[in-house]
């Protein structure tokens, strides 16, 4: 089971570029990487997933390495409304383990 | 179009009585998981199912907590003997297909309080 390591927290200012990275060391061949958003009082939310090189979708962009042993999550011009825990996870659901969520990021948005 | 539900919203229990917890996940969806988040803290997977049976109940914290699914729907988590430490929110998500590039919905959450 691939272990993740994150920041426990950032800060950041409104109109800033955020990028988070998380460090999945022993990440198998068959691995995926995905991130997940998660608000007070709600469930996370998906935000994107990658396997290797550059994933960008309407939300964020994933940056993967050749050797997929880190991915950095990229969120483009924060607002406020981005203040939340971000979870970095890595498996793949054919062993079932892609679900294990660490502690997170928590990532403070200020004006 | 409706989401993950579960219900209760929030639960008050004494201490040594049982607890029912339900989720009703995305229609069509096959895998359905049970995850417990204590305050502050990340996510901490308890069982899935896929379909209507658990290849993986390693989560399960101790055999005071059980699940089950019927029809590849509703989902119903027990706690028996509640004990403070089961105070959490517990998160229910599901998706539509156990392939590698799979999404989890996840439901609002039930939070438990044990007192």
């Amino acid at each position: 089971l691939a272990k993740t390591t994150q920041p426990i927290s950032m800060d950041s200012y409104e109109g800033q570029e955020v990028n988070i990275t998380c460090s999945h060391n022993n990440i198998a061949t068959n691995d995926y990487i995905t991130w997940y958003q998660q608000f007070p009082s709600q469930g996370p939310r998906f935000i994107i997933q990658g396997y290797k090189t550059k994933v960008t979708n309407e939300v964020a962009s994933l940056f993967i390495p050749a050797d997929r042993k880190s991915s950095t999550l990229s969120l483009p011009r924060v607002s406020l409304s981005d203040t939340a825990v971000y979870y970095c996870l890595v498996g793949n659901n054919n062993a079932g383990n892609m679900l294990t969520f660490g502690g997170g990021t928590r990532l403070m948005v200020k004006p | 179009g409706a989401g993950v539900s579960q219900s209760p919203s929030n639960k008050v229990t004494e201490k040594g009585k049982d607890v029912e917890l339900r989720c009703d996940p995305i229609s069509g969806h096959t895998a359905l998981y049970w995850y417990r988040q204590r305050l502050g803290q990340g996510l901490e997977f308890l069982i899935y199912f896929q379909g209507n049976s658990a290849p993986d109940k390693s989560g399960l914290p101790s055999d005071r907590f059980s699940a089950e699914r019927t029809g590849e729907s509703v989902s119903t988590l027990t706690i028996q003997r509640t004990q403070q430490e089961d105070s959490a929110v517990y998160l229910c998500a599901s998706s539509s297909q156990g392939i590698p590039t799979y999404e989890q919905y996840f439901g609002p959450g039930t939070r438990l309080t044990v007192t």
